[in-house]
């Protein structure tokens, strides 16, 4: 999608592994989220960031960290990862929560597979 | 929204018929909806939203419904085509920090040329 670049699309990966995904954005965006998506659960937020440094958690954050040192970039790691972690993840960005806007959705990325073996 | 199961709902319907898709939400204070379409292999993305104090509101070829006393949503597709075919889900928000919103699990609707 424009303005956002997941890398990389696909990963295969070990149990106990450490991995770190990247989401990079040219929008300038404030708000930036991974969500990972699994059959029967639809999208669930992991972590969220509001700012350079400023990070909250979501629903599924155990096990998954993130850092967010640059307007443009959200890096998530799995410490160590685990078969329950073989998902797809989505990472999005969102302008503003200004309810003046008409549209405060999200923008996604194209995400990234990951499977642990 | 939210609905429990491993498998998506589905929806066929032939090509130039209208499409209804459904959306049960689970948060009564929720204030703003959007629904999104995926494809095979892409990310989500935004077809169109609508405010709690609004009832319907249309775009192009699409209408979103909403039932604020039954908590519902519902996508209308006009002249449903076969690049209409994707995954459809709702997401709500209470508009609150961090602008973070809920996902159903999705409608997979196949277009039947």
């Amino acid at each position: 999608d424009a303005g956002i670049t997941q890398s990389p699309r696909h990963k295969v990966t070990e149990t106990g592994t450490p991995v770190t995904l990247r989401c990079h954005q040219t929008e300038n965006h404030r708000y930036m989220y991974w969500y990972r998506q699994d059959p029967g659960h639809g999208l669930r937020l992991i972590h969220y960031s509001y700012g350079v440094k400023d990070t909250d958690k979501g629903e599924v954050s155990d096990g998954y960290s993130v850092s967010r040192s640059k307007t443009e970039d959200f890096l998530l790691t799995l410490e160590s990862a685990t078969s329950s972690q073989t998902s797809v993840y989505f990472c999005a960005i969102s302008e503003s929560i200004l309810r003046q806007k008409t549209n405060y959705g999200y923008t996604f990325g194209s995400g990234t597979r990951l499977t642990v073996v | 929204g939210e609905s429990v199961g491993l498998h998506l709902p589905t929806l066929s319907v032939q090509e130039g018929d209208n499409s209804i898709i459904n959306c049960a939400y689970s948060n009564s204070a929720s204030d703003y909806f959007i629904w999104y379409k995926q494809e095979s292999g892409k990310g989500p993305q935004f077809i169109i939203d609508i405010r709690s104090n609004m009832d319907k509101r249309q775009g192009q070829r699409v209408t979103v419904l909403l039932n604020k006393t039954v908590k519902h949503l519902s996508l209308q597709i006009a002249a449903t085509q076969p690049g209409d075919s994707a995954v459809y889900f709702c997401a709500e928000t209470l508009g609150n920090t961090g602008n973070q919103f809920y996902f159903g699990t999705g409608t997979s609707l196949t277009v039947i040329p």
